[in-house]
Order: structure tokens, then C-alpha cells, then sequence
């Protein structure tokens, strides 16, 4: 299965501030399938950005996927107060689909 | 807009069987496929299996020999077993449109917990 690798596992910044987010996978993932969600306390995931680079249906503009091959990057342009919460990449173009880590955006 | 709804016993005793159900509103159950992902208290997320409405089915190798998941289109739900149930298996339980591949995870329901101890 592919491993899906995040870092750095927790992002400490303010808001107003440009988050970089990573994601790593253990072999190249097929058409760039891969996905970024947004998970905050008690809530389900929410999707943000699907095939690297397409943001879901009413994601703000702030938000941006970019990558391919092994190396994928979810850019946050300025953090908003609502957007401190935990942030995870998923690949679905090879079975099993795996996600990653985690990395925790935290104020 | 697709709306789900996990429903299940908040509480398994280990080696039973966990019987978890999602229902579907707002949307036609034959135009997505369905999967069911878990997340163990303060960890990451598994995908665990998914189906389509035709009956095919894809499951994680990890958890294949335990689970089955199914789909009743008449009652708009899809169901999900996993058998011989340990502490390993506590975690919320989401269903979700999507999960075959190149099928990204579009709709998520609210996720139900369920706890396996004795």
C-alpha cells in the first residue's frame, strides 16, 4: 500500500501567517489522485481540495493544492481564525486508499 | 445535497460483531459509491471498504477477513460488520460517498462512536 508520510506534524502560527503543509508518498501516486481534508474537534473530515489542485465546492480561494508524482503541498495564503484545526492528505488512486498523519495547524 | 447518518450500538463487547448502518438522504443511492472509514480517540483515519450500488466491493487488506459491507437500495442504507471485535476496533465509524479509485471521499456523515469493551 502506498504510505502517505505529513510534516511537520504540528505548524505553530498566527493568524494573518502563510501555512505549507507536506505530504510524502512511498511510491508515485496514480493521476495525481490525491486529496486534501480539513478535520476539526468533534467534527468529521471536510474536503478541501480533490486531484491536487481542484478545490471542493465552497473552499475559500485561500486555500491551494499543488504537486505530483511523490510530493504534494496544501498552501493556506492567510491563516483565518477558523482555519486552526487538523489538516490530512489522502491518495485514491490505488487500492487500499491510505491517508496520512495528520498535521495540526495550531495557533 | 447527499446527506448520511451513521446509527449503531455505542458499545461492543469484545469478540462479538459490530453491526453499523448508514442511511442515505438527499440523494440517489445508485450514483456513488459508499465507503466506511474509522478514527481511533486521537488518531488518524482508516479507510475500511466500499461498495456500489451494482454490488461491487473493494476492502482494506488490513481489515478484509473481519468486514463486510452491503447495501440495501429499497431502505437507502449500507451496512457495515466486523466481525471478532477487539479494543483496536474503538474508534468513530464515518460512511462516506466515494472510495473507488480515482473516486475522491465527496460526502461524509457526522461518524458514530463505538467502543469495544466488556
Amino acid at each position: 500500500e502506498i504510505v502517505l508520510t505529513q510534516s511537520p506534524g504540528t505548524l505553530s502560527l498566527s493568524p494573518g501567517e502563510r501555512a505549507t503543509l507536506s505530504c510524502r508518498a512511498s511510491q508515485s501516486i496514480s493521476g495525481s489522485y490525491l486529496a486534501w481534508y480539513q478535520q476539526k474537534l468533534g467534527q468529521a473530515p471536510r474536503p478541501l481540495i480533490y486531484a491536487a489542485s481542484s478545490r471542493a465546492n465552497g473552499i475559500p480561494d485561500r486555500f491551494s493544492g499543488s504537486g505530483s508524482g511523490t510530493d504534494f503541498t496544501l498552501t493556506i495564503s492567510r491563516l483565518e481564525p477558523e482555519d486552526f484545526a487538523v489538516y490530512y492528505c489522502q491518495q485514491y488512486g490505488t487500492s487500499p486508499l491510505t491517508f496520512g498523519g495528520g498535521t495540526k495547524v495550531e495557533i | 445535497q447527499v446527506q448520511l447518518q451513521e446509527s449503531g450500538p455505542g458499545l461492543v463487547k469484545p469478540s462479538e460483531t459490530l453491526s453499523l448502518t448508514c442511511t442515505v438522504s438527499g440523494g440517489s443511492i445508485s450514483s456513488h459509491f459508499w465507503s466506511w472509514i474509522r478514527q481511533p480517540p486521537g488518531g488518524g483515519l482508516e479507510w475500511i471498504a466500499y461498495i456500489y450500488y451494482t454490488g461491487i466491493s473493494d476492502y482494506n487488506p488490513s481489515l478484509k477477513s473481519r468486514v463486510t459491507i452491503s447495501l440495501d437500495t429499497s431502505k437507502k442504507e449500507i451496512s457495515l460488520r466486523v466481525t471478532s471485535v477487539t479494543a483496536a476496533d474503538t474508534a468513530v465509524y464515518y460512511c462516506a460517498t466515494g472510495g473507488h479509485v480515482t473516486t475522491p471521499l465527496g460526502y461524509w456523515g457526522q461518524g458514530t462512536l463505538v467502543t469495544v469493551s466488556s
